[in-house]
């Protein structure tokens, strides 16, 4: 098993364009998160998804974020527009339960200028 | 409001030495306590666990202790090696979010 796969790896973008971050979990987890890793606020849980749905997005900054889960092997992030307070690196992480056993990916580290 | 404090952003232990990273929480209603081990541009692994009926649970070098009385759980790492620098994550369970993180600890081991 690959384990959980993030792309891209680096993103570097300017303010006001859209940045779209991609997951594909590993096969047969029913659940999958979003994290963003910054120094101030360590690591927080954006939106997770049970079986393709979301479940809880009341980590999901603003309006600006929104993440899509259409088939079990597939998730995005969106941010539209992006803004450099959004430079953080965000982790997929995928797991059979809600409270452990969580795999996470290399995540994708996101710069906005 | 933070329900998960790492209240050292860094800790340098001399190699062959006790590590101890502490987390402390808020909720009492978390059942389960976790830590991540994180290496630079890599995700968290998870490194070993302990659950509310527990107050101790062990793997190798690694140890975790809960006290929760006082709400803490600890990670002890003896004897400390190069390879365990890293960030290292406490994170807890129970509550309606999945996983709770705290912001994480430094560990440096100095040779």
């Amino acid at each position: 098993d690959a384990g959980v796969i993030q792309s891209p790896r680096h993103e570097v973008t300017e303010m006001g364009q859209e940045v779209t971050l991609r997951c594909k979990p590993i096969s047969g987890h029913d659940y999958l998160f979003w994290y963003r890793q910054t120094m101030m606020r360590g690591l927080e849980l954006l939106i997770y998804f049970n079986n393709n749905v979301p479940i809880d997005d009341s980590g999901m900054p603003e309006d600006r974020f929104s993440a899509k889960m259409p088939n079990a092997s597939f998730s995005t992030l969106k941010i539209q527009p992006s803004e450099p307070r959004d430079s953080a690196v965000y982790f997929c992480a995928s797991s059979l339960s809600d409270s452990y056993g969580y795999t996470f990916g290399s995540g994708t580290r996101l710069t906005v200028v | 409001d933070q329900q998960v404090k790492q209240n050292s952003p860094s800790l340098s232990v001399q190699e062959g030495r006790i590590s101890i990273l502490n987390c402390d929480y808020t909720n009492s209603m978390f059942d389960y306590f976790l830590w991540y081990k994180k290496y630079p541009a890599e995700g968290p692994t998870f490194l070993i666990s302990i659950s509310s009926i527990k107050d101790k649970n062990e793997d190798g070098r690694f140890t975790v202790f809960l006290n929760k009385s006082a709400k803490h759980l600890s990670l002890h790492i003896v004897p400390s090696q190069p390879g365990d620098s890293a960030v290292y994550f406490c994170a807890v369970a129970g509550g309606a979010d999945g996983l709770t993180f705290g912001k994480g600890t430094h560990l440096i081991i100095q040779p």
